[in-house]
């Protein structure tokens, strides 16, 4: 089936990495996708990742996949107070295109 | 280039009633897909349209129905309003099904009262 699992609160001090990790289940999946959302806002597309790529980064962003075990993580460097958010993970399916959440990571920073 | 313009961003309704939203998809654009966003579910796939018609369909009572135009914009509609409707409708855009960047709009947040 299709599911989407995510640790559903991750706490990091200014200025550390953060790393939000990420599983997904189908295998038809085509891109895998990391999205924020503040409070009371929509989804701000973050970054996303092709099937068959490794990595991916994009300024403080990196984005690593491991398609063997579907495992997918979001690498934040020098967090700042500004990223406190909810992070969502999500996998296309190759077969509908439709998009599977997971359930959402909060991450808190603290100064 | 403007992004995805969802209207209204907010309205109450009360059962019984229908509503619908609409969707501004970015200019290009030509497939809209539709999810609905609680806090016990999360964020649910309603449906998908790309060229007037509809490609997919998530698990969702037929109360639930949506279009979409010649020039790309949808709407979505929802009849028979229950409590458990209340909800924020997001609307994304892509290119096609298929393609990678898909961008969400900042969501109508309907109240059933």
């Amino acid at each position: 089936g299709e599911d989407v699992e995510q640790s559903l609160f991750l706490s990091v001090r200014e200025g550390d990495s953060s790393v939000i990790n990420c599983t997904y289940t189908d295998s038809s999946s085509t891109y895998l996708y990391w999205y924020k959302q503040e409070p009371g806002a929509g989804l701000q597309l973050l970054t996303y990742i092709f099937s068959n790529m490794d990595m991916k980064q994009d300024q403080r962003l990196t984005v690593l996949l491991n398609k063997k075990d579907k495992h997918l993580s979001l690498r934040i460097a020098d967090t700042q107070t500004g990223d406190s958010a909810i992070y969502f993970c999500a996998e296309r399916s190759g077969n509908t295109g439709k998009l599977i959440f997971g359930q959402g990571t909060t991450l808190q920073v603290k100064p | 280039k403007a992004g995805v313009t969802q209207t209204p961003r907010y309205l109450i309704k009360t059962r019984g009633q229908q509503v619908t939203l609409s969707c501004s998809p970015i200019s290009g654009h030509r497939s809209v897909s539709w999810y609905q966003q609680t806090p016990g579910q999360g964020l649910q796939f309603l449906f998908e349209y790309f060229s007037e018609t509809q490609r997919n369909k998530g698990n969702f009572p037929g109360r639930f129905s949506g279009r979409q135009f010649s020039n790309s914009r949808s709407e979505m509609n929802v009849s028979t309003l229950e409590l458990g409707d209340s909800a924020l409708y997001l609307c994304a855009s892509s290119l096609d099904s298929f393609t990678g960047e898909l961008f969400f709009g900042e969501g109508s947040r309907l109240t059933v009262l």
